[in-house]
């Protein structure tokens, strides 16, 4: 079974540049989620879909951050105008629906260095 | 709101020596307690999670983790390591219907 795809694996841009990452879950997952991981911390949920609706985006930037999962399978994030404190592992992560308890597989991450 | 702390920021050991990190979570409901493992550039992969049941569990690779709810631990655990364990371990929670909450990373560096 493939794992969660993403891409570039890594991308350096300048500050007030645009960036997208990309991610493809796991098949047959309806719920995807992306994250932001700072270094030397833990991952945060920036993101969540279950099929192509938002579940949860109380933590994204949505002055500068925004995805779409128009399909109910890719997700794309974005970041327009990227600052500084942008620099980050971004992950991408699919589950199949549970009652909370769910096992979340996580891509290899995409990491940004905003100069 | 729930929240993690992982008592440990790095833990250095030798190999096969056995190793615990310490995890401690804040909830005032039922929670459901995960341990993730990062190798370096790579994603998360999960060790072991405790949803019900049992207070022992056991992961991947020999690692166990045992729930202890009237000290809100959920402590990670590995009788003998190896040098290929060395990598970030998270320990996370989650409640029903809310999301999944990371600490903030224990580096295991095991030496020969």
């Amino acid at each position: 079974e493939a794992g969660v795809a993403q891409s570039p694996r890594y991308k350096i841009i300048e500050k007030r540049q645009s960036v997208a990452f990309w991610c493809n879950p796991i098949s047959g997952h309806a719920t995807l989620y992306w994250y932001q991981q700072i270094l030397g911390q833990g991952p945060k949920l920036l993101i969540q879909f279950q099929n192509n609706g938002v579940v949860d985006d109380s933590q994204l930037p949505k002055d500068r951050f925004s995805a779409e999962r128009l399909k109910g399978v890719d997700s794309t994030l974005k970041i327009q105008p990227a600052k500084l404190e942008d620099s980050a592992v971004y992950l991408c992560a699919s589950s199949s629906p549970g009652g909370g308890g769910e096992t979340q597989y996580f891509g290899p991450g995409t990491r940004l260095l905003v100069l | 709101a729930q929240s993690v702390t992982q008592l440990d920021s790095q833990v250095p050991v030798f190999e096969e020596a056995p190793v615990e990190l310490r995890c401690n979570y804040s909830s005032s409901v039922s929670v459901y307690l995960f341990w993730y493992v990062q190798y370096p550039n790579q994603g998360l992969q999960l060790l072991l999670k405790y949803l019900s049941g049992s207070t022992l569990v056991k992961g991947i690779n020999g690692f166990e983790a045992e729930f202890n709810k009237s000290q809100t631990s959920f402590h990670l655990r590995k009788p003998s390591v190896h040098i290929s364990d060395t990598a970030e371990y998270f320990c996370a929670v989650k409640t029903s219907g809310s999301r999944l909450t990371f600490g903030e990373g224990t580096q295991l560096t095991v030496n020969p």
